[in-house]
């Protein structure tokens, strides 16, 4: 089953306007942590943001923000003022237990942003 | 300040002509993985190396090694490069393996194509 589900392959957006990119996830684990990294199309992975599955409040990182519902297992990302050079994949991804290295990633979503 | 290297950024080698990609961090982390990402989808994780120990995922192809020489190297060998085999190779790092906060830290990747 798919831990990681991305529903909006491609989005457009215009400049200055916020966009919320939408991450569903899938886990029986108590603690687990969710991230979203971006990748231009230069292809380097960039972190963003990090949720902890206890952390009570939303993470926040300058125009990111991550609106994390635990109850749905919703942990979308917010782009606040978007800027041309946001335009990238952004993927979500889980790590599930305390003990397991391993990234689940979700497809992606390819966001455009338009001047 | 470069974090994490990948040398060439892009790689062109024949069907069948072994192909060295290498990694290297500044970070002094403990945990260096190599991930395959083909086109418009999520990376999949090849192997890593917790210090000296190494770990195969289970469907990684026999077709791909990898040699950890020393904490800031780790290079990625493919025998005998197929068609299939043509994808962005991203190496990333991380201070840990336990913990769901311990983020990764990609390199800008090596996009390998196969003529």
């Amino acid at each position: 089953a798919q831990k990681i589900t991305q529903t909006q392959p491609g989005m457009f957006v215009q400049e200055k306007e916020a966009v919320t990119l939408d991450c569903t996830y899938d886990t029986s684990d108590q603690s687990y942590g969710l991230f979203w990294y971006k990748q231009p199309s230069s292809g380097e992975m960039i972190f963003l943001i990090y949720q902890g599955s206890y952390d009570e409040q939303n993470a926040t990182e300058g125009r990111y923000s991550l609106n994390f519902q635990k109850a749905r297992k919703s942990a979308n990302l917010v782009i606040s003022a978007s800027q041309l050079g946001d335009s990238a994949m952004y993927f979500c991804a889980m790590r599930e237990d305390p003990n397991d290295y391993k990234l689940s990633f979700g497809a992606g979503t390819t966001v455009t942003v338009r001047a | 300040d470069a974090m994490v290297i990948q040398n060439p950024r892009y790689q062109v080698t024949q069907f069948g002509k072994p192909v060295t990609l290498s990694c290297s961090q500044t970070l002094n982390h403990n945990v260096m993985y190599w991930y395959q990402q083909k086109s418009s989808q999520a990376p999949k994780l090849l192997f890593h190396y917790y210090d000296k120990d190494f770990n195969n995922e289970a469907d990684t192809p026999d077709n791909f090694q990898s040699r950890r020489p020393n904490t800031s190297f780790c290079f990625l060998d493919i025998r005998s490069p197929g068609l299939g085999d043509a994808a962005m190779y991203l190496c990333a790092t991380s201070r840990e393996m336990a913990g769901p906060s311990y983020e990764q830290y990609f390199g800008p990747g090596t996009r390998l194509t196969v003529t």
